[in-house]
């Protein structure tokens, strides 16, 4: 089975700060990479897929990028809406989906 | 606007059995594959299971496999879980989510409903 593995678990930022986040997984996984974004109390919502595709209506100051094994999250300018868990998930095993543990994201 | 809208989460004992629903809208269901995914108390998420867009083709995580079936009706919309021989390990909140255009992609969730197993 694929393992991914997020860092860090948690961290703490102030407004405007770039926030970077890696997923690391255990095997090659070419760009087969999604990035979700879980508000406290809400389900996820998708925001990057395929490593960098940013989905539809998701604010351009999120951004991803990696293939391989490693893979970077990245907000640039973090703002107090942005408070929430981000998960990466692999797709390379299908039909099985894989999620990373989660970091999450607080303001300072 | 796609709207997904589960039910069915109860309380139950070790050993019991549980079927939840999950009522779709906004969308043309029988073109895309959904998947049933569960978030333990405080934990992360978990992928549990997914079935193609025609019922045909049906996967589960290890831990599930056996005594969990993923289900659906396209004349109604909908899609289900049976959950069998159910362990105290298994209370979570129970996403149901639609598939993107790849098989990989989770594109849009519900609200979940909460199973919980204990005696």
């Amino acid at each position: 089975d694929i393992q991914m593995t997020q860092s860090p678990s948690s961290l703490s930022a102030s407004v405007g700060d770039r926030v970077t986040i890696t997923c690391q997984a255990s095997q090659d996984i070419s760009n087969y990479l999604n990035w979700y974004q879980q508000k406290p109390g809400k389900a996820p919502k998708l925001l990057i897929y395929d490593a960098s595709n940013l989905e539809t209506g998701v604010p351009s100051r999120f951004s991803g990028s990696g293939s391989g094994t490693d893979f970077t999250f990245t907000i640039s300018s973090l703002q107090p809406e942005d408070i929430a868990t981000y998960y990466c998930q692999q797709y390379d095993n299908l039909p099985l989906l894989t999620f990373g543990g989660g970091t999450k994201v607080e303001i300072k | 606007e796609v709207q997904l809208v589960e039910s069915g989460g109860v309380v139950v004992q070790p050993g019991g059995s549980l079927r939840l629903s999950c009522a779709a809208s906004g969308f043309t269901f029988d073109d895309y594959t959904m998947h049933w995914v569960r978030q333990a108390p405080g934990k992360g998420l978990e992928w549990v299971s997914l079935i193609s867009w025609d019922g045909g083709s049906t996967y589960y995580a290890d831990s599930v496999k056996g005594r969990f079936t993923i289900s659906r009706d396209n004349s109604k919309n909908s899609l289900y879980l049976q959950m069998n021989s159910l362990r105290t390990e298994d209370t979570a909140l129970y996403y149901c989510a639609k598939g993107g255009g790849t098989v990989g992609k989770i594109d849009y969730w519900g609200q979940g409903t909460l199973v919980t197993v204990s005696s």
